[in-house]
Order: structure tokens, then sequence, then C-alpha cells
């Protein structure tokens, strides 16, 4: 059982398209991650949020973290192939990060 | 230091079959995760450790699962009596406590070692 849930969990677009990508959970996090996992290899951190309401921005991603710090969102403007992934929310607990279910993107060139 | 090393990459292993995998953590992190991850869903925690002490243990680690990290530097985690639903990527993160009691940083991640039990 995860505590964080992803949708949608499957994402097939066309490059050049919007998406968001959700995390909802019903606990409380101190902070939320965002990684991205390509096939064989670990996940990859993107960002880290830490305060309600906050928005940050990394190129064409933009990250949103809920007022309550119980969501989180993903924002990519004019997708590419190479957005191609496995996208992982990660709530952060007193010492522990907990994992969201995973959204998985394919960009179609 | 070029990062979290995982080895093996790969084991396929017979059911009932015992496993040891092994993590080295960057250098100079002090903390350091277990975590098992099948195809396309997130990772679930296993196990962390700060140090050498095992600070936490998820309900997933059940008896026949053990990790340790006797000179707070590489980890082992074995698995015995291997059974079918241990399949899976085992992943290994490791990341640097700033402040005692803080939330994790970031965590680096290894390539994973992927159990196969037939």
């Amino acid at each position: 059982t995860q505590l964080l849930e992803q949708s949608p969990q499957f994402l097939s677009i066309q490059e050049g398209e919007n998406l968001t990508v959700y995390c909802n959970s019903s606990s409380v996090f101190s902070s939320l991650q965002w990684y991205r996992q390509e096939p064989g290899e670990g996940p990859v951190l993107l960002v880290t949020v830490v305060t309600g309401g906050e928005v940050k921005k990394l190129k064409r991603l933009t990250f949103q973290f809920g007022d309550a710090r119980k969501d989180s969102s993903l924002h990519i403007t004019a997708a590419q192939p190479g957005d191609t992934g496995l996208y992982l929310c990660a709530g952060a607990g007193a010492n522990n990060l907990f994992f969201g279910t995973g959204t998985r993107l394919t960009v179609i060139p | 230091d070029t990062g979290v090393s995982q080895n093996p990459r790969h084991k396929i292993t017979k059911r009932g079959q015992n496993v040891t995998f092994r993590c080295d953590p960057i250098s100079e992190h002090n903390r350091l995760y277990w975590y098992r991850q099948t195809l396309g869903q997130g990772p679930e925690f296993l196990t962390y450790f700060q140090n050498e002490a095992q600070l936490e243990k998820s309900r997933l680690l059940s008896d026949r699962f053990s990790a340790e990290r006797p000179k707070g530097s590489f980890s082992t985690l074995e698995i015995q009596r291997t059974e079918q639903g241990d399949s899976a990527m085992y992943l290994c993160a490791s990341s640097s406590l700033l402040v005692q009691g803080s939330s994790p940083g970031e965590l680096f991640f290894g390539e994973g070692s992927r159990l196969t039990v037939l």
C-alpha cells in the first residue's frame, strides 16, 4: 500500500502537447519531491517543493505543491520525446521518503 | 566517487535459495535506503540506515529479509528462502543528513539489482 496515488498511471501523447500529472495523498508531508526514472536506471531528482502553495519552474516543467501539503502536480509544456519516462512523486516523512504509484509518460515524435 | 553502486545487477535464482545484494553508497553520505520496485510501479520503502544503525523497517520486510550496514559504509540486503513474489528490482539510495531529525534531502539511487526467482 502506497501513501501517494498518481494519475494518470499511463500517458501517451504527441510531441508538442501539454500534460499534467497529479499526485494525491491523505497525508501531510513536510516536503515533496519529483523524480524521473528511465529504463534500467534509478530515479533522478527533478525538484523539491517545501511550502504549501509553492510553484517551481524548471524549463518546460512546472511543479506545484498543494496549499495543505497533501498533493502536488507536474505540468509539462510542449512535451518532447526526451521527456519520456516514469515520473514519481515522493513525500517526505520524518526520516523517510515514500514514493507514489508512478506515471509512465510516452511522448511520440 | 562515481555515485551509488549496486551488485549484482541481475540475479536469477531458484525458489528457496538465498540471495544477497550489495550497495556501495556515495562515500560521504550517512543515510542509506533500500527500496523494492516492481515493473511500472513506484519504489516501495524497505528499510534505511543512518550510519550503521538501522532506524526503520517496513512491514514489507518479512523475517526472510535482513539488511546490514556494519561499518556505516556499504550495505547488504539478504533474502532467505526466496519466493517467486520476491522477484523485483531492489534499489539502493543514499543521502546526506544535514540536520538531525530533518526530512530526507535528495536521494541518489543506484541502478538497482534485478532479482528473478524461478
